[in-house]
């Protein structure tokens, strides 16, 4: 149980293009879903939280109107990176969590490696 | 700012011993803490949750909790050479975003041969 798949995997754009990555709950229902990026050899990095139905919760630093998240339904997740950079390349990773499972457990998804050119 | 410290390592341990791997945080009004394992190149997997003070065993790993320090650690019995991975710890604190996690920036183990 508490599998989470990330799509795609790995992405290659070019600059000023948009990307969206897609999180999904396989087999329970994600109450709530985290979206990190990590850069090499550092730790994740909280972006935003999201609660199904609701606007996401942005961290201090991360805008908004660049990493669109959408949270539509209790097993789905996206996040679009408008008009990416190459400073945008990272490891980008979702995470969920559930009601009813132990509390604040998040179960992450396999990552989405994206490559601004 | 809430934080998660972690000796970032690498810490070196020959096939077969006791793995420890150390934390400290500074939210004392935290509840959960959680090891996450991540091998290069992968996203974090947990492998190990923990509310109450003492200690927790699941199969070679032991989470052990002190909050009264405020340090959460984790013991890897027998390592195996499939242990060597960086492990993260994290921290779970409530702001008025809600919940989330705090992590640290995690421990290189590696278990040689």
């Amino acid at each position: 149980g508490a599998v989470v798949s990330q799509h795609p995997s790995r992405v290659i754009c070019k600059s000023g293009t948009s990307v969206k990555i897609e999180c999904r709950s396989l087999d329970f229902q994600a109450t709530t879903m985290f979206w990190y990026r990590q850069f090499p050899k550092k730790s994740l990095m909280l972006m935003a939280t999201s609660n199904e139905g609701s606007k996401a919760t942005y961290e201090q630093g991360v805008e908004k109107d660049k990493f669109l998240i959408n949270h539509a339904s209790l097993t789905l997740s996206t996040l679009t990176v408008t008009s990416a950079h190459p400073e945008d390349s990272s490891f980008y990773i979702c995470s969920a969590g559930a009601s009813g499972r132990y509390p604040y457990e998040q179960y992450f998804g396999p990552g989405t490696r994206l490559t601004v050119t | 700012q809430k934080e998660v410290e972690q000796n970032s390592g690498p810490l070196s341990v020959p096939e077969g011993a006791i793995a420890s791997l150390n934390c400290t945080y500074s939210d004392r009004g935290s509840q959960s803490f959680f090891w996450y394992r991540q091998y290069s190149g992968k996203s974090p997997e947990l492998i190990m949750s923990i509310y109450s003070n003492g200690d927790k065993e699941d199969g070679r790993f032991t989470a052990q909790l002190n909050k009264a320090s405020q340090y959460v650690s984790l013991l890897i019995r027998d390592s195996q050479p499939s242990d060597s991975a960086t492990y993260l710890c994290a921290v779970n604190s409530f702001t008025g975003g809600g919940n989330k996690l705090t992590f640290g920036t995690g421990t290189q183990l590696k278990v040689e041969l």
